[in-house]
């Protein structure tokens, strides 16, 4: 399987603060992907990294991709009591449907 | 910005009911999946539909699934005799491109069985 597995399972740190959140994956991927479900919601798209990029930014997210160990992070700076949610990773390969992790829970705290 | 639009977006049904859960797609999109959350878990793959057939599904999509495209917009999920293990948050996408590019996810339908 190449399943996203995320780390940790809950985090919770005050406003302010950032987070950082872990994928591991197991096969060889295409991209990788990170969404953001808030309770009981849909499934936002966060950021995309291609295979063979190594960060990427978009406005208070950082997201790096180390192939070789086979892992993701996402790094939400100056978090804010809104970032509250669930945070996915998400796995492409070949022409294989995205395969999500478990999820971090995040709270942030005001 | 084009969406992926489900409804409904919650339906109670008794046990051994059937259920059709309903989506539009983005209009220019080829290919089209459903998945499922049940309560605090991940998201799980279930099927992938393209060229009006099914191109992937997983061992949780057994003959009690079904999907189709009805008509140019909808692309529906069928659940032919619901059981209790069946109540889960069901999730729409469609992508213009294979490879897990530019997926698009509705905002859910919620199934709750009774």
């Amino acid at each position: 399987s190449q399943q996203g597995e995320e780390d940790p399972q809950a985090l919770s740190i005050q406003e302010g603060e950032n987070a950082t959140m872990n994928c591991s994956y197991k096969t060889s991927i295409n991209n990788l992907q990170w969404y953001r479900q808030n309770s009981g919601r849909g499934l936002v798209h966060l950021i995309l990294i291609r295979s063979n990029e190594r960060e990427k930014h978009s406005g208070r997210l950082r997201v790096t991709l180390d192939t070789s160990k086979k892992s993701s992070s996402l790094l939400i700076t100056a978090s804010r009591a809104a970032d509250t949610a669930s945070y996915f990773c998400a796995t492409a390969w070949g022409n294989t449907p995205l395969v999500f992790g478990k999820g971090t829970r995040l709270s942030v705290i005001a | 910005e084009p969406e992926v639009t489900q409804t409904p977006s919650h339906q109670v049904t008794q046990m051994g009911q059937e259920v059709i859960l309903r989506c539009v797609p983005i209009s220019n999109h080829l290919y089209f999946y459903w998945y499922r959350q049940i309560l605090g878990q991940k998201v799980e793959f279930l099927v992938s539909f393209y060229n009006n057939e099914i191109s992937e599904k997983s061992e949780i999509f057994d003959d009690q699934f079904s999907v189709e495209r009805p008509d140019g917009s909808n692309f529906t999920l069928k659940i032919r005799s619901t059981k209790l293990e069946d109540s889960a948050m069901y999730f729409c996408a469609s992508s213009e491109l294979k490879g897990g590019y530019g997926y698009t996810f509705g905002s859910g339908t919620r199934l709750t069985v009774v």
